[in-house]
């Protein structure tokens, strides 16, 4: 199976700054991979496909990147609606899997 | 608009199965594979199980293979999950999702909570 490893697990961040987090994958994924995002009781929320492949509707403040084994999802200039969850799936091969996701939270 | 929407979570005993249900609406329902997703309390997600649009490939996670099915039905533009043999660490939040491009899962449902405990 392919394990997808994040970090970090947490960060403390402030509106408007510069947030990266990581997705390392065990195995090439090539750019099979997907970010969501998740608010506390909702559904996760695809934001980016491919890799690097920014849904419908997502602000551009989000963007992906990577390929092969190591991949980052990066927010420009967090706004409060963007204080969430965020997890990385691989798609590359079944089983299917997520990252262990990061809470981004509000310093 | 797409909508997905599950039904059948509850409280059942350890040993015991419980059927899921995911009615869809808002696009061609026939012409998408789908999947669920799990999530414990508190923790994060996991792939469950996966059916193509024809339900000629099915995928299971390791961790139920054996104790549920994934099912769908057409005419009912439904998805199903059956769940038999329940343990305590299928204790989850379960939701249907929508295969989008690449296999992405590109629309969810609310999801319902399934608790396994004596």
């Amino acid at each position: 199976d392919i394990q997808l490893t994040q970090s970090p697990s947490f960060l403390s961040a402030s509106v408007g700054d510069r947030v990266t987090i990581t997705c390392r994958a065990s195995h090439d994924i090539s750019n099979y991979l997907a970010w969501y995002q998740q608010k506390p009781g909702k559904a996760p929320k695809l934001l980016i496909y491919a890799a690097s492949t920014l849904q419908s509707g997502v602000p551009s403040r989000f963007s992906g990147s990577g390929s092969g084994t190591e991949f980052t999802l990066t927010i420009t200039s967090l706004q409060p609606e963007d204080f969430a969850t965020y997890s990385c799936q691989q798609l590359n091969r079944h089983p299917l899997t997520f990252g262990g996701g990061t809470k981004v939270e509000i310093k | 608009e797409v909508q997905l929407v599950e039904a059948g979570g509850g409280l059942v005993k350890p040993g015991g199965s419980l059927r899921l249900s995911c009615e869809a609406s808002g696009f061609t329902f026939s012409d998408y594979s789908m999947n669920w997703v799990r999530q414990p309390p508190g923790k994060g997600l996991e792939w469950v199980a996966s059916i193509s649009s024809s339900a000629s490939h099915i995928h299971y996670a390791d961790s139920v293979k054996g104790r549920f099915t994934i099912s769908r039905d057409k005419g009912q533009n439904s998805l199903f999950l059956q769940m038999n043999s329940l343990r305590a660490e299928d204790t989850a939040v379960y939701y249907c999702a929508r295969d989008g491009v690449l296999a992405t899962l590109d629309s969810w449902g609310q999801g319902t909570l399934v608790t396994v405990s004596s």
